[in-house]
């Protein structure tokens, strides 16, 4: 069945720092990628998304790319601040399989933002 | 837009109580909502699939006469847990994809539930 792999936290970071966090995926299909993101004692808010092989999702400074090639989507930010300290959690979606078919999650990767 | 909430957003309940947790999408209908469940510091773990009008899927390994589910209306759905006892004390997250347009999920804040 469809998988996403990221990579194991957590990841400790000094603000401004370049991120990284790795996702790769197994699917059966041609499903949708996302980045979702949980702050603690929070539910998860979407980050960002991509449809298509090739297409870049950005938000808050966040992008990641849909590399087929590779059955990637890896994170990636600029310069992390302290706010950024939360869970992220790569997922993806074969909708077009089934409308009911639920998101695909990886394990998260918690990231700690130090001043 | 896009927004699903979750009530209540904490609860404690003594054991052999039951406990009713809804989430509902307020600006967009859902014919599909899935509720997780999350253990700290682990990801998230779907125990069910919920169709407005029709009975819940539920994962393997979760127990249905336990965790009810209930969803009445194209805007709301219910969890039901019943005779709850502290193994299920958990973080509990509803999410809802819209009926229409998009292969998006947006999720509910989450509701703790305590056990004592």
């Amino acid at each position: 069945g469809d998988s996403v792999t990221q990579m194991e936290g957590p990841v400790t970071l000094s603000e401004e720092a370049f991120l990284t966090i790795n996702c790769t995926y197994t699917a059966t299909g041609y499903p949708s990628l996302f980045w979702y993101v949980q702050y603690p004692g929070e539910g998860l808010q979407l980050l960002l998304k991509a449809t298509k092989a090739d297409d870049k999702g950005s938000n808050k400074g966040f992008e990641a790319t849909y590399r087929k090639e590779t059955t990637s989507f890896h994170l990636e930010k600029g310069s992390v601040q302290v706010s950024d300290s939360a869970v992220y959690f790569c997922a993806l979606s074969d909708y077009r399989n089934s409308g009911n078919t639920p998101l695909v999650f990886g394990k998260g990767t918690r990231l700690s933002v130090i001043a | 837009g896009a927004v699903v909430s979750q009530h209540p957003s904490w609860v404690i309940c003594k054991s052999g109580t039951s406990v009713k947790i809804e989430c509902r999408s307020l600006d967009f209908q859902a014919t599909t909502m899935f509720w997780y469940r999350q253990f700290p510091k682990q990801s998230l773990m779907l125990m069910a699939t919920s169709n407005e009008g029709s009975k819940a899927t539920y994962e393997q390994g979760v127990e249905k006469d336990k965790f009810l589910i209930n969803h009445a209306s194209l805007t709301l759905s219910t969890l039901t847990v019943t005779s709850a006892h502290p193994e299920d004390s958990s973080f509990y997250i509803c999410s809802a994809r819209p009926s229409v347009g998009t292969d998006t999920q947006y999720f509910g804040p989450g509701t703790r539930l305590t056990v004592l």
